[in-house]
């Protein structure tokens, strides 16, 4: 079946300016996160969705990031105003429930010039 | 805090065996999941530990102590195609978010 998929693949943005990522989950599957990998680093956690609970923001680095899961199903993350700090590879997973584990997407490379 | 500890990088020979270390001191425990990575694509589950012990599968084992704070993934008749970073990673508590280590980055050679 049809994996995590992820748009877009590669974005390149100036400096103050917003971007959305998207991320489509695995049909069926209630829990979704966001990670984010910069070069040569570990995956660090974002924001965790789970079903119609409130979402858990506690990765989130500052107030310029933010996500929305709409219908239980497809993601977005916003980053307002980027900065070349936040230049990295978004990766979004998702579950088929809250324990289970995570399958993630390709990601999408954020470039901040 | 939470910290996640595993070698950088990590070479073997083809049809070898090695033995990937992740040491970790988290707030909490909750399981213990390895993921391979290979460049520019999306990390792959590969195992989930939750209590001590051995789990197999295949050409890959993991195991994991808790007391010790300690978990090693095992991989045995080395394939080229084996060649990739290898994640640790621990949820630390209810919920299944995931701490991540900086992942080991192993090379096969013929």
């Amino acid at each position: 079946g049809a994996g995590v998929s992820q748009s877009p693949s590669n974005k390149v943005t100036e400096k103050g300016k917003d971007v959305e990522l998207r991320c489509d989950p695995i049909s069926g599957h209630t829990a979704l996160y966001w990670y984010r990998q910069s070069l040569g680093q570990g995956l660090e956690f974002l924001i965790y969705f789970q079903g119609n609970s409130a979402p858990d923001k506690s990765g989130l680095p500052s107030d310029r990031f933010s996500a929305e899961r709409t219908g239980g199903s497809v993601s977005t993350l916003t980053i307002q105003r980027t900065q070349q700090e936040d230049s990295a590879v978004y990766l979004c997973a998702s579950s088929l429930s809250g324990i289970t584990e995570q399958y993630f997407g390709p990601g999408t490379r954020l470039t901040v010039t | 805090g939470q910290n996640i500890d595993q070698p950088t990088e990590m070479t073997a020979t083809e049809g070898a065996i090695v033995q990937i270390n992740c040491t970790y001191q988290t707030s909490g425990f909750n399981g213990l999941f390895w993921y391979q990575q290979h460049a520019g694509e999306a990390p792959t589950f590969l195992s989930y530990n939750v209590l001590d012990g051995l789990e197999e599968k295949g050409r890959f084992s993991s195991f994991l102590s808790r007391s010790k704070g300690y978990s090693y993934l095992l991989l045995k008749e080395l394939q080229m195609k084996d060649s990739a970073s290898y994640l640790c990673a621990v949820r630390p508590g209810a919920g299944n978010m995931l701490t991540f280590g900086g992942g080991t980055r192993l090379m096969v050679k013929p």
